[in-house]
């Protein structure tokens, strides 16, 4: 089983901070899913990258994927208090329709 | 707009009880997801189905059993709840082939 492990574990910053978030994998991903969990509610998906060194945007979000697919980071320029939550990152798998998910980076975005 | 429920948000019971925890989706998705969810290890698959009275173990089906009757509901079963499922439980739906899975908004259980 590929493992994912996302760092840091836990991010605390100031409102108007930018933040970088990780997954890094031990063997190239076939596709690579982001989700954000808000307290209290199941994780939404935010992106899906496939190309290796494909780069996207979501408004204050940019996502990249590494070149050789193993790894990929999530950028979030000038961080909300509704930025607040948990991030997740998950390799999807075609064959068995399943995700197989990181660890988590907590993100808590002070006013 | 796509709607995953589950039964409880919050749920407490006694070691060795039978618990069940319902999921029901409205969006006619063939597939459906038991997940739990512990600090730091991010979710992990237990059961998994792909159509009505079809399951398949997930990574950590140990302790737990599942029933499709029907298309849109997917139980979780403990037999015989342990303190250590205290956890974080998660349900989710999606098309076969799609890559989107929909999560529901969890139930926490408690096992004393």
């Amino acid at each position: 089983t590929q493992l994912l492990e996302q760092s840091p574990q836990f991010l605390s910053i100031q409102e108007g901070e930018n933040l970088t978030v990780y997954c890094n994998s031990s063997s190239v991903f076939s596709s690579l899913q982001w989700y954000r969990q808000e307290p209290g509610e199941g994780p939404v998906l935010l992106v899906t990258v496939v190309t290796g060194g494909e780069v996207k945007k979501l408004k204050r979000l940019t996502f990249q994927f590494g070149d050789a697919r193993k790894d990929s980071s999530l950028h979030i320029t000038a961080a909300q208090p509704g930025d607040t939550g948990l991030y997740l990152c998950a390799e999807f798998k075609a064959a068995g329709n399943k995700l197989t998910f990181g660890g988590g980076t907590r993100v808590l975005v002070k006013p | 707009d796509v709607k995953v429920t589950q039964s409880s948000r919050y749920l407490v019971k006694r070691t060795g009880e039978k618990v069940f925890l319902e999921c029901v989706q409205d969006m006619d998705h063939e597939n459906m997801f038991w997940y739990r969810q512990d600090p730091g290890l991010g979710l992990r698959l237990i059961y998994f189905s792909y159509d009505v009275k079809m399951k398949e173990k997930g990574d950590i089906p140990e302790g737990y059993s599942v029933s499709r009757e029907k298309k849109e509901r997917f139980s979780l079963i403990l037999e015989s709840a342990s303190t250590n499922q205290t956890s974080m439980y998660l349900c989710a739906s999606s098309f076969p082939g799609r890559e989107t899975q929909y999560f529901g908004p969890g139930t926490r259980l408690l096992v004393l």
